[in-house]
C-alpha cells in the first residue's frame, strides 16, 4: 500500500520568509512524488514532481522540493513566500504500475503580510 | 489547450435524490480518474478509466455510485440514491499515459452537498 503523511494542519509564515511544507511517504517500491496546490475556489494545480534523477526538483511559481530516500520525505520549499502563496497544498505518491494517486490530507498555508 | 472541465461546479440535493456529475478530460487523454475529498480528509481515489474501459474501480465506496465513459470521451459519475456521507468535493483528472510517472491534471471539482 502507498500512503502520504502531511503532519501539520496549517503552516503560518511571514511574507518574505522561507516556506516549508512537509511530506513523508510510505510505498513498497520506487515512488513517484507530486505536489499540487489548491487556491480558494479553484481546482488542484500541478506544481512539481519527482520521478528519477536529481533529488532537487524545481517547479512552478518558484517552488522546489527535495526527495530524500533515507528519510522517505519530499518537502516542498520556497525561499521567499508571497501572500499569494496562501493556499491548500497536497502531497501525493504513486508507484510504477499503479495509476492511483495517494494523497496526504493537505496543508493550509497562510502567508502573513 | 482547454483543461479538465467539470459540471456542475456545485450541487445541493436532498438525501435520497440522484445526482450526476460530468467530467470532460483534456482532449487526447485516454486516462480519466475520479477522486473525492470528504470535508477535511484526504483526497481519495475512486476509479480509473482507460478510454471507455474501467481499469480500476476499487475505490468506489458502494453500488450507489455508477461511473460511465461511453465513447471514451467525457465521463459521468452518478450517485443514486445520495446519502449524507456522500457530501464532498468530487475531482476528475486526466492523463495521456498510465505508467505512473505522468502528471494527472485535475479539474476544478464539483462540490456536492447532500442535506
Amino acid at each position: 500500500a502507498q500512503s502520504v503523511a502531511q503532519p501539520e494542519d496549517q503552516v503560518n509564515v511571514a511574507e518574505g520568509n522561507p516556506l516549508t511544507v512537509k511530506c513523508t511517504y510510505s510505498v513498497s517500491g520506487n515512488p513517484y512524488l507530486f505536489w499540487y496546490v489548491q487556491y480558494p475556489n479553484r481546482g488542484l494545480q500541478f506544481l512539481l514532481k519527482y520521478i528519477t534523477g536529481d533529488n532537487l526538483v524545481k517547479g512552478s511559481y518558484g517552488f522546489e522540493a527535495e526527495f530524500n530516500k533515507s528519510q522517505t520525505s519530499f518537502h516542498l520549499k520556497k525561499p521567499s513566500a508571497l501572500v499569494s502563496d496562501s493556499a491548500l497544498y497536497f502531497c501525493a505518491v504513486r508507484i510504477y504500475g499503479n495509476n492511483r494517486l495517494a494523497f496526504g490530507k493537505g496543508n493550509q498555508v497562510v502567508v502573513i503580510p | 489547450e482547454a483543461g479538465v472541465t467539470q459540471f456542475p461546479s456545485h450541487s445541493v440535493i436532498e438525501k435520497g435524490q440522484t445526482v450526476t456529475l460530468r467530467c470532460d478530460p483534456i482532449s487526447g487523454h485516454d486516462n480519466l480518474y475520479w477522486y473525492r475529498r470528504v470535508m477535511g480528509k484526504e483526497i481519495k481515489f475512486l476509479l480509473h478509466f482507460v478510454k471507455e474501459s474501467k481499469q480500476d474501480e476499487s475505490g468506489m465506496p458502494n453500488n450507489r455510485f455508477l461511473a460511465e465513459r461511453t465513447g471514451g470521451t467525457y465521463s459521468t459519475l452518478k450517485v443514486q440514491p445520495a446519502e449524507l456521507e456522500d457530501s464532498g468535493v468530487y475531482f476528475c483528472a486526466s492523463s495521456q499515459e498510465r505508467q505512473g510517472r505522468e502528471t494527472q491534471y485535475f479539474g476544478p471539482g464539483t462540490r456536492l452537498l447532500v442535506l
